[in-house]
């Protein structure tokens, strides 16, 4: 069974506009992280936040944690067609040994 | 540096045939892993080796095998293959020993076809 799951599943919006990404998880993480994968291609790491963080950024990305609600949101700001990609949400075990993933939202950014 | 790198890059296969699926990194990384990915789905961890000598089962282990033949190489094999085994396959690893939580390093898949 799969830990995360994203919301939407699929998502279509213009260039420059923002995408926002959900994910919700079950049970207790030490961390949560967010994965890129263009079609055809393999994962590529976006962002890891920890269960002790609420926010954090990097370039045009914006994530933030509710570990109350366990949830997760991605905000990708100013997007460009070259975001066009599925995007992953992947949360630890409590042992830190694997990581679980939900099934991704397919992002399409239309220029 | 190569990162991760998988070989091969297609395989279609005959039921019941057997084959090995390589993976390698050069990163000096302790935990590799193998994953699959059905169409439109995220990936489902097969198994993993949190350091070199261990392996361990994931989610969907069952009809493969592996061996962590050294710090570098991580193959996966399918003894007798099954349609439903037909899927994209990833390699992964992190720096960390048993760190799943870390940062993991993709490889760019090999897609297997059983007929």
């Amino acid at each position: 069974s799969q830990q995360g799951e994203e919301d939407p599943q699929a998502l279509s919006i213009q260039e420059g506009e923002n995408a926002t990404m959900n994910c919700s998880y079950k049970t207790s993480i030490n961390n949560l992280q967010w994965y890129r994968q263009n079609s055809g291609r393999g994962l590529v790491h976006l962002i890891l936040i920890r269960s002790n963080e609420r926010e954090k950024h990097s370039g045009r990305l914006r994530v933030t944690l509710d570990t109350s609600k366990k949830s997760s949101s991605l905000l990708i700001t100013a997007s460009r067609a070259a975001d066009t990609a599925s995007y992953f949400c992947a949360t630890d075990d409590r042992a830190g040994n694997m990581l679980t993933f939900g099934g991704g939202t397919r992002l399409m950014v239309k220029p | 540096n190569a990162g991760v790198t998988q070989t091969p890059k297609f395989q279609v296969l005959k039921t019941g045939q057997s084959m090995t699926l390589q993976c390698a990194q050069d990163m000096n990384h302790n935990s590799m892993y193998w994953y699959r990915q059905d169409p439109g789905m995220g990936l489902r961890l097969i198994y993993y080796s949190a350091s070199e000598g261990t392996t361990d089962k994931g989610e969907v282990p069952n009809g493969y095998n592996v061996s962590r033949l050294n710090k570098r190489e991580f193959s996966l094999r399918l003894e007798s293959a099954a349609p439903s085994q037909t899927s994209v396959y990833f390699c992964a690893s992190s720096e960390g020993v048993g760190q799943g939580s870390d940062e993991q390093f993709f490889g760019p898949g090999t897609r297997l076809t059983v007929l």
